[in-house]
């Protein structure tokens, strides 16, 4: 079974510090996802990854960016917390395209105070 | 851009009988995928079926069926024969090749 961790499930943060995310994958997928979920607005795509170093942004990329050095680990970054990325954060992985399906994490809670 | 939308924010069955969850998409293509995905509380996110839109005949995995209507652009969910383990959110995707979209979640409590 494909594999996709999470560093943390819940994490504590204060505003102006930078918060990193990480994420690892076990099946060699290219494709990996950071989505932000908050309710009533569903997932919303922060950036994806198609290779590495190689990114592309997605619906709300403002103040987050994204590190792919490695095929199996993509971190989100959050440049300078605030408390409106105060979220669950989801990360996944799949094959390409991008209408292959997706392996999802366990998600990180981030709350920032 | 397309967007997918899930029009009950919630829902609720009784153990053993059937309910039926709503999607609608917009889209202009003709090729794309659609996925309804099941996210069980404080667990991982994991897909329940996906359906080709160029296959005319509707997916069916176990409990779980969908009613596609490509020219009404519909994705409905049918549960059979609920489940306690089938409380959870549920969420419709979109996906073609450059592209992947999620509903806003529908929250489904099963009664016993």
């Amino acid at each position: 079974d494909v594999k996709v961790t999470q560093s943390s499930r819940y994490l504590v943060k204060r505003t102006g510090e930078k918060v990193f995310l990480e994420c690892v994958q076990d099946m060699d997928h290219e494709n990996m996802f950071w989505y932000r979920q908050d309710p009533g607005l569903g997932l919303r795509l922060i950036y994806f990854s198609y290779d590495v170093k190689m990114k592309e942004k997605g619906d709300i990329p403002e103040g987050y960016s994204v590190s792919r050095e490695k095929k199996e680990r993509f971190s989100l970054i959050l440049e300078s917390a605030s408390t409106n990325q105060t979220s669950m954060y989801l990360c996944a992985s799949s094959f390409p395209p991008l209408y292959q399906p997706q392996h999802f994490g366990d998600g990180t809670r981030l709350s920032i105070l | 851009a397309q967007t997918v939308t899930q029009s009950q924010p919630e829902m609720s069955v009784q153990e053993a009988e059937t309910v039926t969850l709503s999607c609608t998409y917009d889209t202009s293509e003709s090729d794309y995928y659609l996925f309804w995905y099941k996210q069980p509380p404080s667990r991982q996110m994991i897909l329940v079926i996906r359906q080709e839109a160029y296959k005319q005949q509707n997916a069916t995995e176990n409990r779980f069926s969908v009613n596609f209507q490509k020219a009404a652009k519909s994705f409905s969910l049918k549960i059979s024969d609920s489940q306690l383990g089938d409380a959870a959110m549920y969420f419709c995707a979109y996906g073609k090749i450059n592209d992947m979209r999620f509903g806003a979640g529908t929250r489904l409590t099963v009664k016993p």
